[in-house]
C-alpha cells in the first residue's frame, strides 16, 4: 500500500522553528519528486516546496522562501521540511504529497500552530 | 502576478451534471501548462480526480471529465451523487513553473 505518513507538527511561539517529517512506503520513494502542501484552517490548499528526486533542486513559494527548507533522505524514505522564522500566518495543516499524475498521493497532514 | 481562479461554489442535484471553470492567468506563459483537479471530501486529504486536463487516473469514476482550451480548464461531474459535496481544486502553474493551486469551489448536493 502505497502510503506517506507526516509527523512533527505542533503548538510553535512566533518566531520559533519547527521540523515536519514525511515517512513514506509502499513505493520506491526516490523515482519521486516530492512536495509540501498546506491548508489554513478553513481555507484552500497552497502549494509550499517541492524537491528533486536526488535533493539538487528545491523551490519554494515566495511566502516561505528564505524561512523554510525542505530536504530528504532517500535511504530513509523520509522528506523533511525545516521551519524557522514562524509567522502566525504558517498556521495549516501541513501535507507531504508526490503530485505525481497517474502515481499521485497524499498524506494525512500534520497540524502546526504558531501562536504565543 | 500569476492566478487560478475558480468559482467558490457551484451546486446541482443528484443526477444532474456540474462544471467547475478554472482560469490560469499566466502572461509570461504560454497556453500549454497542464491543469490537474483534486477533490477534497470534508475531513479528507486531496485527492487526484483528472491530470494533465482530461487524463483520470486508475480508479476515478468515469462521472469525472476534464477538458482544457487555452487558459480555460472545466471540471465536468455527470450523475451528481451525495458523497460528490466537497471541495474541488485545480492546479496549474506560475510564470517560473511551480506549482500553483485555484482557491478551491465547494461543490454542493441539493
Amino acid at each position: 500500500e502505497v502510503k506517506l505518513v507526516e509527523s512533527g507538527g505542533g503548538l510553535v511561539q512566533p518566531g520559533g522553528s519547527l521540523r515536519l517529517s514525511c515517512a513514506a512506503s509502499g513505493f520506491t520513494f526516490s523515482h519521486y519528486w516530492m512536495h509540501w502542501v498546506r491548508q489554513a484552517p478553513g481555507k484552500g490548499l497552497v502549494w509550499v516546496a517541492r524537491i528533486s528526486t536526488d535533493g539538487s533542486d528545491t523551490r519554494y513559494a515566495d511566502s516561505v522562501k528564505g524561512r523554510f527548507t525542505i530536504s530528504r533522505d532517500n535511504a530513509k524514505n523520509t522528506l523533511y521540511l525545516q521551519m524557522n522564522s514562524l509567522r502566525a500566518e504558517d498556521t495549516a495543516l501541513y501535507y507531504c504529497a508526490s503530485l505525481a499524475a497517474e502515481d499521485d498521493c497524499w498524506g494525512q497532514g500534520t497540524l502546526v500552530t504558531v501562536s504565543s | 502576478q500569476s492566478v487560478v481562479t475558480q468559482p467558490p461554489s457551484v451546486s446541482g442535484a443528484p443526477g444532474q451534471r456540474v462544471t467547475i471553470s478554472c482560469t490560469v492567468s499566466n502572461s509570461n506563459v504560454g497556453t500549454d501548462s497542464n491543469v490537474h483537479w483534486y477533490q477534497q471530501l470534508p475531513g479528507r486529504a486531496p485527492k487526484l480526480l483528472i491530470y494533465a486536463n482530461s487524463n483520470r487516473p486508475s480508479g476515478v469514476p468515469d462521472r469525472f471529465s476534464g477538458s482544457k482550451s487555452g487558459t480555460s480548464a472545466s471540471l465536468a461531474i455527470t450523475g451528481l451523487q451525495a458523497d460528490d459535496e466537497g471541495h474541488y481544486y485545480c492546479q496549474s502553474y506560475d510564470k517560473s513553473g511551480s506549482e500553483l493551486f485555484g482557491g478551491g469551489t465547494k461543490l454542493t448536493v441539493l
